[in-house]
């Protein structure tokens, strides 16, 4: 069945600029999370959605970054004033909310190169 | 703040040779573990999982271990293959005030396992 899809795959942005991502999840998961990686380092926790829950946004940067889930399912990231220290690799997951698993499914990440 | 990290950050193996990825976590209260391998260009795909009830889990030619008393976890490929070839992540997670699991994973920095043929 399909997977996890973001677009784009690669974004070039000027510093300054807006940016939007895209996540579509795998259909029937209830939980949708965002990560940051940066070249050669681990996954960074950005924000999570839970069904109708309030998102967790504990791992968000700064007040830039913001998401949203539209209807409970696409997700999209919105970075605003985009800075090159935002250049990354973000990976959107999702999963089935279940307190036994936490399998988390990976997209292919959006590349955001800010110049 | 609290975080998962790893003892070696490359890690290079002949094929056919066992390999022994480990992982290091600093959060006592972490009741369940993952192992993912992530291929350059691609998402973590997961490998294996462990609750803290555990101290061992197998797959299929992987093997994860639990050492809650040194917070130690490691993963074990068994027979390595050029296929292999990747960069290895744990992750942990821990209890949220329900008794249940907070949904968001804490990862590691990664060890990169190259193959040698």
């Amino acid at each position: 069945g399909a997977g996890v899809s973001q677009s784009p795959s690669n974004k070039v942005t000027e510093k300054g600029k807006d940016v939007e991502l895209r996540c579509d999840p795998i259909s029937g998961h209830t939980a949708l999370y965002w990560y940051r990686q940066s070249l050669g380092q681990g996954l960074e926790f950005l924000i999570y959605f839970q069904g109708n829950s309030a998102p967790d946004k504990s791992g968000l940067p700064s007040d830039r970054f913001s998401a949203e889930r539209t209807g409970g399912s696409v997700s999209t990231l919105t970075i605003q004033r985009t800075q090159q220290e935002d250049s990354a690799v973000y990976l959107c997951a999702s999963s089935i909310w279940d307190r036994g698993t936490y399998e988390q499914y990976f997209g292919p990440g959006t590349r955001l190169t800010v110049t | 703040g609290e975080s998962v990290g790893l003892h070696l950050p490359t890690l290079s193996v002949q094929e056919g040779d066992n390999s022994i990825i480990n992982c290091a976590y600093s959060n006592s209260a972490s009741d369940y573990f993952i192992w993912y391998k992530q291929e350059s260009g691609k998402g973590p795909q997961f490998i294996i999982d462990i609750r803290s009830n555990m101290d061992k889990r197998q797959g299929q030619r992987v093997t994860v271990l639990l050492n809650k008393t040194v917070k130690h976890l490691s993963l074990q490929i068994a027979a390595t293959q050029p296929g292999d070839s990747a960069v290895y992540f744990c992750a942990e997670t821990y209890p949220d005030d329900y008794g249940g699991s907070q949904g968001n994973l804490i990862f590691g920095k990664g060890t990169k396992l190259s193959v040698k043929p």
